[in-house]
């Protein structure tokens, strides 16, 4: 066990839909970031936050968006779902804002859009 | 400018050889470099990461040999076991970034 607490970890849905993926971080780490890890694209980062604050941005589509609660936790809300956002989410949590000393990955929410 | 180019894509390695994973960079600015290790169903982890000060990092059997004039790094498993059958992700990132980058991956098999 990690650490980093993500749910649900598996998800099945139909095109349109809208979800939303769950990520714990790690106790005492501030920084949550979302990765999309698909066959074909690898590990995408996403998006970062900071003890509730966005720091960082990839590529993350418009029909994304995400935030971290007071509390750290933070959610991905993935809307108008398309076939191809079909893959597997990850949150990974950390001390700092960089990436200085690597990240701690939670195991994954696979999302599936039939 | 920001890629990391992993080879080979996958590796079948026989028990007790010697896995080696090469990643490639582009950006000079890249100062740490990890390696990830994934299992089926898990999120990557941590496995081993250098510097650009030092050429060589080595923890048990996992060693990474850094040349920083070709800007390519790479993984080495000595005594390759059946258990280090995993996903193996390089990644690069540079002073105050809030991101990885990370290398395609690659799947490494190790036959009893």
């Amino acid at each position: 066990d990690s650490g980093v607490t993500q749910t649900p970890k598996h998800l099945i849905t139909a095109t349109g839909q809208r979800v939303t993926l769950r990520c714990s971080p790690r106790s005492g780490d501030l920084s949550v970031y979302w990765y999309q890890q698909s066959l074909d694209q690898g590990l995408q980062f996403l998006i970062q936050y900071y003890n509730g604050e966005e720091r960082a941005k990839g590529n993350i589509l418009e029909r994304f968006s995400a935030q971290q609660f007071p509390d750290l936790h933070s959610e991905l809300n993935l809307s108008s779902l398309e076939l191809g956002d079909s893959a597997l989410y990850f949150c990974a949590s950390s001390v700092t804002y960089t990436t200085r000393w690597g990240y701690t990955f939670g195991s994954g929410t696979r999302l599936t859009v039939v | 400018q920001q890629q990391v180019k992993q080879s080979p894509q996958s590796l079948i390695v026989q028990k007790g050889g010697i896995s080696i994973i090469n990643c490639a960079y582009e950006n000079t600015a890249f100062d740490y470099f990890p390696w990830y290790q994934q299992f089926p169903g898990k999120g990557p982890a941590l496995l081993i990461a250098i510097r650009p000060d030092v050429s060589e990092k080595k923890e048990g059997r996992f060693t990474i040999s850094f040349n920083k004039s070709a800007k390519q790094f790479s993984l080495h498993i000595m005594d390759s076991q059946p258990g280090d059958s995993a996903t193996y992700f390089c990644a690069a990132s540079k002073e105050g970034a809030q991101k990885l980058v990370f290398g395609q991956g690659t799947r490494l098999t190790i036959n009893p």
